[in-house]
């Protein structure tokens, strides 16, 4: 079985500070690895995902996230956040064996204040 | 542009009622899913399919149904509606079985069971 654990409920940060979301995942299979990003009433929007290769990825919005498999985690960062930036963020993975389900963290809800 | 529907947005309903949340997508993909999403436990699985006619069970699965009679819809049915069952509820699509492939979500549905 899969898990996926997302350490923080809760980020506040201060506009223009950088910030980290962690994530750690849990898998007996290889995995691929996703963010979705939630805006306020909104559906989930994809913002970055790692299939393979360069264990570091990058969202056009200056997000990235590195894969590392020995700590099986995922974490995101930003150097600097934006107001725009307050949203929720889910880390998730998608069992390379299960026909395309995924698997969600709890999520962690950025807030970014001026 | 392809998108992916729900309605009602909003739906208030009584304990026992029977309720059908309707998901349309013109993406023409063969995979949806259906989700709940609850504090603190992020996204949950309750159905999905792989195209018409093929429905399984997710994660949490007891309490709905679905049907799969064409390519673009995947209604969700709550046979009879319980307090447990207030959440919010989102759909999503994606191409292929393959597990790299993004999932595109619906804007949700905040159905609340009194």
């Amino acid at each position: 079985a899969q898990s996926v654990t997302q350490l923080d409920s809760q980020v506040p940060v201060f506009e223009e500070a950088p910030v980290e979301l962690r994530c750690n995942y849990s898998s007996s299979v290889s995995v691929y690895l996703f963010w979705y990003v939630q805006y306020p009433n909104q559906g989930l929007q994809l913002l970055l995902k790692y299939l393979s290769g360069s264990t570091l990825v990058e969202s056009i919005n200056g997000f990235e996230a590195e894969f590392n498999k020995s700590q099986t985690s995922f974490h995101l960062r930003k150097p600097s956040v934006h107001i725009s930036d307050t949203a929720e963020y889910f880390c998730a993975v998608a069992p390379g064996n299960q026909g395309g389900k995924l698997i969600f963290g709890q999520g962690t809800e950025l807030s970014v204040k001026p | 542009d392809a998108e992916i529907t729900q309605s009602p947005r909003h739906k208030i309903t009584e304990t026992g009622r029977q309720v059908t949340l309707a998901c349309h997508q013109t993406w023409n993909h063969n995979n949806m899913f259906w989700y709940r999403q609850d504090l603190g436990h992020g996204l949950r699985l309750i159905h999905y399919s792989y195209g018409v006619h093929d429905t399984n069970k997710g994660e949490v699965s007891d309490g709905y149904s679905v049907s799969r009679s064409n390519t673009e819809d995947l209604p969700l049915t709550l046979e009879s509606a319980a307090s447990s069952q207030t959440s919010v509820y989102f759909c999503a699509s994606s191409e292929q079985m393959s597990s790299y492939n993004e999932q595109f979500f619906g804007p949700g549905t905040r159905l609340t069971v009194l």
